[in-house]
């Protein structure tokens, strides 16, 4: 298995509160990539970070900001969480952007706003 | 992006082979075929992918049409920790400044039922 770590695997907070949810790779992969889960969506790209403090927007990006200082630790932090932001949240990795690469996932992050 | 089709559900029984179908009409010619799974309460795990001959590994084989306008995902003996949610997507290199990130992009999936 690749050694993808999220933290918190479970966290309840508060509206209004910041959030950082922490994913910790132990691959030397460049690429990392942040995804919620809700039902009846699917997974959809919250950011994703093509090296060290290279990042951009994925396509549901509002109300995130992501950092990656080193090339292990891609943070994701919600600013100020709402409820629409309950969600289960998934890292991934990637050795390259190309597209026979395969990418590898994280056990997922269950954050309950209240 | 190219958009995949998948049915929404499928249902095996164990020990039988399981065909998962995909379409994919709109592809083009650069991008590959992956498939990965999600077993309940866990990430997506990476199945197989291709681009144009069919792939075979320890997990599945990957059946591309000529046209490859279709794909589908063999089990050859469907268990029944193979029950999961089966995506079929087609990876998209999107460009940031340059800079390829290989999108995955996820739709819905076929739900698989394995029955013992």
């Amino acid at each position: 298995d690749a050694g993808i770590t999220q933290s918190p695997r479970h966290k309840v907070t508060e509206t209004g509160t910041p959030v950082t949810l922490r994913c910790h790779q132990t691959e030397n992969h460049r690429y990392m990539y942040w995804y919620r889960q809700d039902p009846g969506h699917g997974l959809r790209l919250i950011h994703y970070s093509y090296g060290v403090k290279d990042t951009d927007k994925g396509e549901v990006s509002d109300g995130y900001s992501v950092s990656r200082s080193k090339t292990e630790d891609f943070l994701l932090t919600l600013e100020s969480a709402t409820s629409s932001q309950t969600s289960v949240y998934f890292c991934a990795i990637s050795e390259s952007g190309r597209m026979n690469t395969e990418a590898f996932f994280g056990q997922g992050t269950r954050l309950t706003v209240v | 992006d190219a958009k995949t089709t998948q049915p929404n559900s499928m249902e095996s029984n164990e020990e039988e082979p399981v065909h998962l179908p995909c379409n994919h009409s709109t592809i083009s010619g650069t991008d590959y075929i992956h498939w990965y799974r999600q077993l309940p309460s866990q990430g997506p795990e990476y199945v197989i992918h291709g681009l144009t001959s069919n792939v075979n590994n320890r997990m599945a084989s990957l059946a591309i049409a000529e046209d490859r306008k279709s794909s589908t995902l063999i089990l050859h003996r469907a268990t029944l920790r193979d029950a999961a949610v089966y995506y079929c997507i087609l990876r998209d290199v999107g460009n940031a400044g340059g800079t390829s990130y290989g999108k995955l992009t996820f739709g819905q999936g076929t739900i698989l039922t394995v029955h013992p």
